[in-house]
């Protein structure tokens, strides 16, 4: 079946320390891939997206993702956490309608201590 | 400018009674989505307009969920009656305009939390 995977439901990182959330999706052909955050009481707010070209994309607030083809991957990744990116993050999928119609993954909360 | 904004942010009613979700989308926008989070699992698309149409209403889970969208500006989800299992966030996003997707960043409303007791 389609879905997006995000293995990781809960993750603690210390302030200033490197963060990597994981995605993986099973669509047979490369979808439109997001990451969204949600920090408390705010609507979902879109940090990148990748629809072709460069794997690499860069988004707002210093975060990165890596679209792997060969893993079916696109890792959110960011070199330093700051206490303010403890939020909830969601990695989507839109499987190609060009719709906006996303396919979301659970979500992994992220906590930063200090 | 104003963003997507949804009334109320939370609602609590009993099972068997009926309960309105409103979404505004951000003005000139075409599009609008009603999303669902369920408790501890994904958010789960459940339709889109196009203006005041259904564009797609795939993901609406059952005849006890009515959204409309007046003359294409803001739109309603009724649930009636409500059950249990309806409780969840319900989010609405809107987008300016559908195909090219490089134009058409959906933006979220905080959402509407509603408890079914």
């Amino acid at each position: 079946a389609q879905s997006v995977t995000q293995p990781d439901i809960h993750i603690t990182v210390s302030e200033g320390a490197s963060l990597e959330l994981r995605c993986n999706y099973s669509y047979g052909a490369t979808p439109y891939l997001f990451w969204y955050v949600q920090s408390p009481g705010q609507g979902l707010q879109l940090l990148l997206k990748y629809f072709s070209g460069d794997t690499l994309v860069q988004g707002i607030k210093g975060f990165e993702a890596e679209f792997k083809r060969s893993q079916s991957s696109f890792n959110l990744r960011k070199p330093s956490v700051h206490w303010s990116d403890a939020a909830e993050y969601f990695c989507a999928v839109d499987p190609n309608t060009g719709f906006q119609k996303l396919v979301f993954g659970t979500g992994t909360r992220l906590l930063v201590s200090p | 400018e104003a963003g997507v904004t949804q009334f109320p942010s939370h609602s609590v009613i009993e099972k068997g009674q009926t309960v309105t979700l409103r979404c505004d989308p951000i003005s000139g926008h075409d599009n609008l989505y009603w999303y669902r989070r369920v408790m501890g699992k994904e958010i789960k698309f459940l339709l889109h307009f196009v203006k005041e149409s259904k564009q797609d209403e795939s993901g609406m889970p059952n005849n006890r969920f009515l959204a409309e969208r007046t003359g294409g500006t803001y739109s309603t989800l009724k649930v009636q009656p409500a059950e249990l299992e309806d409780s969840g966030v319900y989010f609405c996003a809107s987008s300016l305009r559908a195909g090219g997707l490089m134009n058409t960043e959906a933006f979220f409303g905080q959402g509407t939390r509603l408890t079914v007791v």
